[in-house]
């Protein structure tokens, strides 16, 4: 257990309305990601940090932006949510080489 | 930039049946390996990993990998598999760009369990 907690768990929420989830680590890790998991996509980078204030965009970043302003915690946020970041969001750090998941957070932008 | 194939979407064993997924990547030098497991409405949890040495490793729940340079594959592997081993199956490659670490997965492999 790599001491890596999401909230909240599950969100509804409405188009056009911002999002921000919570990843929380209590191990002093410097390195933490966000994915995101859809169906047939694996499970693909949205942003990742590796120190406070240090951020830098994955692979699928766009209406995404996160913010690191405490070593413990890494915030997702959705500037305007849309029916296509309807997924599951994963939050993960880096312990030496190997990364450790939180439990995911399921949103559905209706 | 790195990749991470795994060509089989679904799988389907027999309980008791041997098991190997297959995992390809594409990379210059030898990349950190890693397998994970996800149950359904789970996260992510760590199989096993390769780093450097005994091409052969062991994991949890009884899996094993092997890392095969010359094919550029990790293909997981079970003597016998459990009902409790339905889930989905990622396997990953980590490399270093512009000095950040980024992990890149497989899209997954689907292991259906039938009794």
């Amino acid at each position: 257990d790599a001491g890596i907690t999401q909230s909240p768990r599950h969100k509804v929420t409405e188009t056009g309305t911002p999002v921000t989830l919570r990843c929380h680590q209590t191990e002093n890790h410097r390195y933490m990601y966000w994915y995101r998991q859809d169906p047939g996509h694996g499970l693909r980078l949205i942003h990742y940090s590796y120190g406070v204030k240090d951020t830098d965009k994955g692979e699928v970043s766009d209406g995404y932006s996160v913010s690191r302003s405490k070593t413990e915690d890494f915030l997702l946020t959705l500037e305007s949510a849309t029916s296509s970041q309807t997924s599951v969001y994963f939050c993960a750090i880096r312990e030496y080489e190997t990364q450790y998941f939180g439990p995911g957070t399921r949103l559905l932008v209706l | 930039a790195q990749s991470v194939t795994q060509p089989d979407i679904h799988i389907t064993v027999s309980e008791g049946a041997s098991l190997e997924l297959r995992c390809n990547y594409s990379y210059g030098a030898t990349p950190y390996l890693f397998w994970y497991v996800q149950s359904p409405g789970q996260g992510l949890q760590l199989l096993l990993k390769y780093f450097s040495g005994d091409t052969l490793v062991q994991g949890i729940k009884g899996f094993e990998a092997e890392f095969k340079r010359s094919q550029s594959s990790f293909n997981l592997r079970k003597p016998s598999v459990h009902w409790s081993d339905a889930a989905e199956y990622f396997c990953a490659v980590g490399t270093t760009s512009g000095g950040s670490y980024i992990p890149t997965f497989g899209r997954g492999t689907s292991l259906i369990v039938h009794p």
